[in-house]
């Protein structure tokens, strides 16, 4: 079936750093979706990406879509301590037969240190 | 902002007892859906639902699950017999179509002793 890696695991830095967590799949993907997971919370959705080679902004945060549609990531410029939390790529599988479905990847998580 | 509500917020219950957890999914949303998540893991799709049937399930989705939507407004997720290892964070999720981003609920933490 359809897997999601997702890398690094734990990602620490010193606030006002970058931050990249990278996503791929072992199939190709319809789209692909990121969520953040405050801890002690739950998924909150961030962004979709549909298009090969799409690249979408949200203030410190862009966003990319392969171009194979295999492969995302997530780029934070200027790292705040309000990032903190678990990163999530999931992706929905390309041919419509997913219903819907997203399979997560096993997510990031990150520590800003002030 | 409309919310997916989930109750209970914490179950606990002994091994081999019926549980059933409780969702109410945003009102003009077609696809419903669970997932479950294991302190501090990965969030693993359960089952999604859509027209009043199940479209698809995963490998974990036994013959001990099973989903209802009762009234056209709850959508339920029942575990049998349960076991130690259904253990987790069961995070009910809707979305307005099969192509749309999930709004999640805050979850039902569930304690099997």
């Amino acid at each position: 079936g359809q897997q999601v890696m997702q890398i690094p695991q734990y990602q620490h830095v010193q606030e006002g750093e970058d931050f990249t967590t990278y996503c791929n799949s072992s199939t190709t993907l319809s789209n692909i979706q990121w969520y953040k997971q405050r801890p002690g919370g739950h998924p909150v959705f961030l962004i979709q990406l549909v298009k090969s080679g799409e690249v979408k902004k949200q203030k410190r945060l862009t966003f990319q879509f392969g171009e194979a549609k295999k492969n995302s990531s997530l780029h934070i410029t200027a790292t705040q301590t309000t990032d903190v939390g678990t990163y999530f790529c999931a992706g929905r599988g390309a041919g419509g037969t997913s219903y819907g479905k997203l399979t997560f990847g096993q997510g990031t998580i990150l520590t800003v240190h002030p | 902002e409309p919310e997916v509500t989930q109750t209970p917020s914490h179950q606990v219950t002994q091994m081999g007892q019926e549980v059933i957890l409780r969702c109410v999914p945003i009102s003009n949303h077609l696809y419903f859906y669970w997932y479950r998540q294991i302190l501090g893991q990965k969030v693993e799709f359960l089952v999604s639902f859509y027209n009043n049937e199940i479209s698809e399930k995963s490998e974990i989705f036994d013959d001990q699950f099973s989903v209802e939507r009762p009234d056209g407004s709850n959508f339920t997720l029942k575990i049998r017999s349960t076991k130690l290892e259904d253990s987790a964070m069961y995070f009910c999720a809707s979305s307005e179509t099969g192509s749309h981003g999930y709004t999640f609920g805050s979850g039902t933490r569930l304690t099997v002793v």
